[in-house]
């Protein structure tokens, strides 16, 4: 198994260009999540999915969108990216509540 | 909604000494507690969890406690080395029976040789 593959690695965007986060997982996990991750903020929850079809808003929902269509993917977009979007951003994924979360490798995105 | 509060922020200690990490959380309902340990440039990583129907668990030299009456739960890492140098996150549920989890700020812990 993969794991949680998140794609791409690094980013750079000018201020009000748009991208999508890509994040793929292979543990047929219900649950997936998108965290953002500041120096000294800790890990703040951006969006989330209880399966397909379903998302709801986390902690710092504000200028990002997702979707959920398959158990495997779970995009994060960026609709117009700000320089507070400079941040890395985590996606996680778990089987169960009360369950590990399973991280990704991350995106670093810059923008400038 | 859930707030998770984590002491110290950094933390030195000797190669061989102990280290402990303390979190509080703030909704009595939750009832899933890990810690992750990230190293640089690194994702999280789940080192310990425990569940709010017991008060301690071990693995080797790791450790947490959880007491529930006053809603803190502490990271024991006995016997620290070098590689033991990361930063530790504690984390809560969402109240019962969420997958959500609600992170603190994290402790960036330096064991020096």
């Amino acid at each position: 198994n993969a794991g949680v593959t998140q794609t791409p690695k690094f980013q750079v965007l000018k201020t009000g260009q748009s991208m999508t986060l890509q994040c793929a997982q292979d543990m047929n996990h219900e649950y997936m999540s998108w965290y953002r991750q500041d120096p000294g903020m800790g890990l703040r929850l951006i969006h989330y999915s209880v399966g397909a079809g379903i998302t709801d808003q986390g902690e710092v929902p504000n200028g990002y969108n997702v979707s959920r269509s398959t158990t495997e993917d779970f995009p994060l977009r960026l609709l117009s990216a700000a320089p507070s979007q400079t941040s890395v951003y985590f996606c996680a994924s778990s089987p169960l509540a009360n369950s590990p979360l399973h991280f990704g490798n991350g995106t670093r995105l810059t923008v400038t | 909604g859930e707030n998770v509060e984590q002491h110290p922020s950094t933390l030195s200690v000797q190669e061989g000494d102990s280290a402990v990490i303390k979190c509080t959380y703030s909704d009595s309902a939750s009832n899933y507690f890990p810690w992750y340990k990230q190293e640089l440039g690194k994702r999280p990583q789940l080192i310990i969890d425990i569940r709010s129907n017991v008060g301690e668990k071990k693995d080797q030299r790791i450790a947490v406690t959880l007491n529930k009456t006053a809603k803190h739960f502490s990271l024991h890492i006995t016997e620290t080395q070098p590689e033991d140098s990361a930063v530790y996150f504690c984390a809560a549920s969402k109240g019962a029976g969420s997958y959500q989890l609600t992170f603190g700020k994290g402790t960036k812990l330096s064991v020096i040789p």
